[in-house]
């Protein structure tokens, strides 16, 4: 099993451009979730979803979408980029009630 | 709310020690605590994970402990190694599934370093 595949894993975006950041998992899990990682603030969680067609705010969703439309895949998209949202992101996903596994990362630079 | 801490945040030791990490949280409500650690500028791998109703779980020279009524968890590493240098995090699951309560809660972590 690939398990948590995230792409890309390096990207440097410029003010006020979009991207869609990729998740896929093969685990057929219910649960899918995007975190950022920023020095000192440790791991907040952005958007998740418990299921296909059925998603939700985490801590800090401000400025991303995402969409559920199969239970493999969960995009995360920059509307508008901003310099704040340089970060790594983490796509993760679980069973219910079962521990998560995650992704390896996008390391995310907007100039 | 709850919360999750870990005590210290950095931790440098000889090899060969046996060491123990701290993770405590604010609600003992919990379903589950995992462990993870993450390399530098690497993801985070699953280490055990302790279900609500478990005292503990091993892997390996890896112990993990949870006392849920009084809002700990402690990783022990039996005979530290160089290679076990890395980011240690806790992270609580208040709930097995319903909408938030399903997403994982993190502590910033304690940076080990395991010096030969």
């Amino acid at each position: 099993n690939a398990g948590v595949t995230q792409t890309p894993k390096f990207q440097v975006l410029k003010t006020g451009q979009s991207m869609t950041l990729q998740c896929a998992q093969d685990m057929n899990h219910e649960y899918m979730s995007w975190y950022r990682q920023d020095p000192g603030m440790g791991l907040r969680l952005i958007h998740y979803s418990v299921g296909a067609g059925i998603t939700d705010q985490g801590e800090v969703p401000n400025g991303y979408n995402v969409s559920r439309s199969t239970t493999e895949d969960f995009p995360l998209r920059l509307l508008s980029a901003a310099p704040s949202q340089t970060s790594v992101y983490f796509c993760a996903s679980s069973y219910v009630g079962d521990g998560y596994t995650f992704g390896s990362g996008t390391r995310l630079t907007v100039v | 709310k709850q919360e999750v801490t870990q005590i210290p945040a950095a931790l440098s030791v000889p090899e060969g020690e046996n060491l123990v990490l701290n993770c405590s949280f604010t609600d003992s409500a919990i379903y589950n605590l995992q462990w993870f650690r993450q390399d530098p500028g690497k993801g985070l791998t699953s280490l055990l994970l302790i279900q609500s109703s478990q005292r503990e779980q091993t892997s390996g020279r890896l112990n993990a402990s949870l006392d849920k009524s009084s809002g700990r968890s402690t990783l022990y590493i039996a005979a530290s190694q160089p290679g076990d240098s890395a980011t240690y995090l806790c992270a609580v699951r208040p709930g097995g599934y319903g909408g938030s309560q399903g997403n994982l809660i993190f502590g910033k972590g304690t940076k080990l370093s395991v010096k030969p």
